[in-house]
């Protein structure tokens, strides 16, 4: 079993729509990122939470500690959101950095 | 800019060659990771090192090594190439800092098809 799961695994939208992609964890963890993957390939980090909520322009991250889930919302989704988002988890007690990933959630916005 | 390159954006070997991918960063970090990402299954991470000639397996070892002889280089070896390491590989590095938020800068990937 994946320490991380995201769902969905696809997702499409109309451009405008208001989207969520969810992500549970089953372990304890010092920091939960949310990254993004664009069509060949390069991976960019959007956020890193260990607590509450982060906005950055259309995008927001919040995080519940207590119930092992996040959530990556993207208001008013636009063509150029299509990418595959990735939530990925490091451990508490974790003193290399190494992160759990999941399997990701491709999404694609339709103009 | 901070910077992670990989040798390739593409490759294609035949089975039973040996494999280099080279990955090279610019920001001085300690820690580096080689992954492969497969449809479906996400990224799994492959071997890591957390400083010169010190390396770590993850979670799928088999059929790869690893060599760091830099701070700044991680090489990834197929010693015998087969058709199921047909994968998208990515490397990343992060900073080494103890009880703190050290995010991994990835590069852009190596796409390799082994026929």
């Amino acid at each position: 079993k994946n320490e991380v799961e995201q769902s969905p695994q696809n997702l499409t939208a109309q451009e405008g729509e208001f989207i969520t992609i969810n992500c549970s964890y089953s372990v304890g963890i010092s920091a939960l990122h949310w990254l993004q993957q664009h069509p060949g390939g390069g991976i960019v980090s959007l956020f890193m939470l260990s607590s509450g909520k982060k906005k950055h322009g259309r995008l927001i991250a919040t995080i519940n500690i207590q119930e092992k889930h996040s959530s990556l919302h993207i208001t008013a989704s636009h063509p150029r959101d299509s990418a595959v988002y990735i939530c990925a988890v490091r451990g508490r007690g974790s003193t290399l950095g190494r992160l759990y990933f999941g399997r990701g959630t491709q999404l694609t916005v339709w103009p | 800019d901070v910077k992670v390159t990989q040798s390739s954006r593409y490759l294609v070997k035949r089975t039973g060659e040996k494999v280099f991918l080279e990955c090279v960063q610019d920001m001085d970090h300690e820690n580096m990771f080689w992954y492969r990402q497969d449809p479906g299954l996400g990224l799994r991470l492959i071997y890591f090192s957390y400083d010169v000639k010190m390396k770590e397996k993850g979670d799928i070892p088999e059929g790869y090594s690893v060599s760091r002889e830099k701070k700044e280089r991680f090489s990834l070896i197929l010693e015998s190439a087969s058709t199921n390491q047909t994968s998208m590989y990515l490397c990343a590095s992060s900073l080494f800092r103890l009880n703190s938020y050290n995010e991994q800068f990835f590069g852009p990937g190596t796409r390799l098809t082994v026929l």
